[in-house]
């Protein structure tokens, strides 16, 4: 079973701060895709990463993939009341074969108006 | 577009008893996946179809959960019968293809068994 790791588990913050939560494992994924999950909702995909060392960038949000393709990190930068939420890592697993999704726990951010 | 849809939203049954859920993907998407997602946890699969074959049924309990998906299009998720740790919000799923890509997700149903 492949296993991911999310820190912290819960983060509040006022608005207009920066922030950075984190993905970790110790197996190796061959994409690793990162999903905000609103209350009473399904989870929304944000970004998918591929290659090793890779940064996407979606308007506040940073994501980084690992140089190891192991772990990840999303960074908000002035964190907005709308960004609240469940933020999920979820990678596949390398290898051929493999189809499932392996999600994390999630990091559950509250921004304070 | 029309998003994955999912009824009931809400169901409470007491232990013992039978529940069934319901879902119907994006059209088009040959891949259709059933989550099951405790109170402070991430998702996880409970089983993957691909058109209407099962791609991925290894952490199904199959001695109480069923799920079929005859005509490649809608499933139906079956519990019969519930316990007390079922209670969860089952999220169901859809994608073009079998593997990295975007899956799409349904609002979920969220089951209380007391």
């Amino acid at each position: 079973t492949q296993l991911l790791e999310q820190s912290p588990q819960f983060l509040s913050i006022q608005e207009g701060e920066n922030l950075t939560v984190y993905c970790n494992s110790s197996s190796v994924f061959s994409s690793l895709q990162w999903y905000r999950q609103e209350p009473g909702e399904g989870p929304v995909l944000l970004v998918t990463v591929v290659t090793g060392g890779e940064v996407k960038k979606l308007k506040r949000l940073t994501f980084q993939f690992g140089d190891a393709r192991k772990d990840s990190s999303l960074h908000i930068t002035a964190a907005q009341p709308g960004d609240t939420g469940l933020y999920l890592c979820a990678g596949l697993p390398s290898g051929a074969g493999s189809y499932q999704l392996t999600f994390g726990k999630g990091t559950k951010l509250s921004v304070i108006p | 577009e029309a998003g994955v849809a999912q009824s009931p939203r809400y169901k409470i049954i007491e232990k013992r008893q039978s529940v069934a859920f319901w879902c119907n993907p994006i059209s088009g998407h040959a891949t259709l996946y059933w989550y099951q997602q405790i109170l402070g946890q991430g998702p996880k699969l409970l089983i993957q179809f691909q058109n209407n074959g099962v791609v991925d049924d290894s952490q199904l309990p199959k001695d109480r959960f069923s799920a079929e998906r005859l005509k490649g299009v809608d499933s139906t998720l079956k519990i019969q019968p519930a316990k007390l740790e079922d209670s969860a919000v089952y999220l169901c799923a859809s994608s073009l293809a079998l593997a990295g890509v975007e899956q799409f997700f349904g609002p979920g149903t969220r089951l209380t068994v007391l």
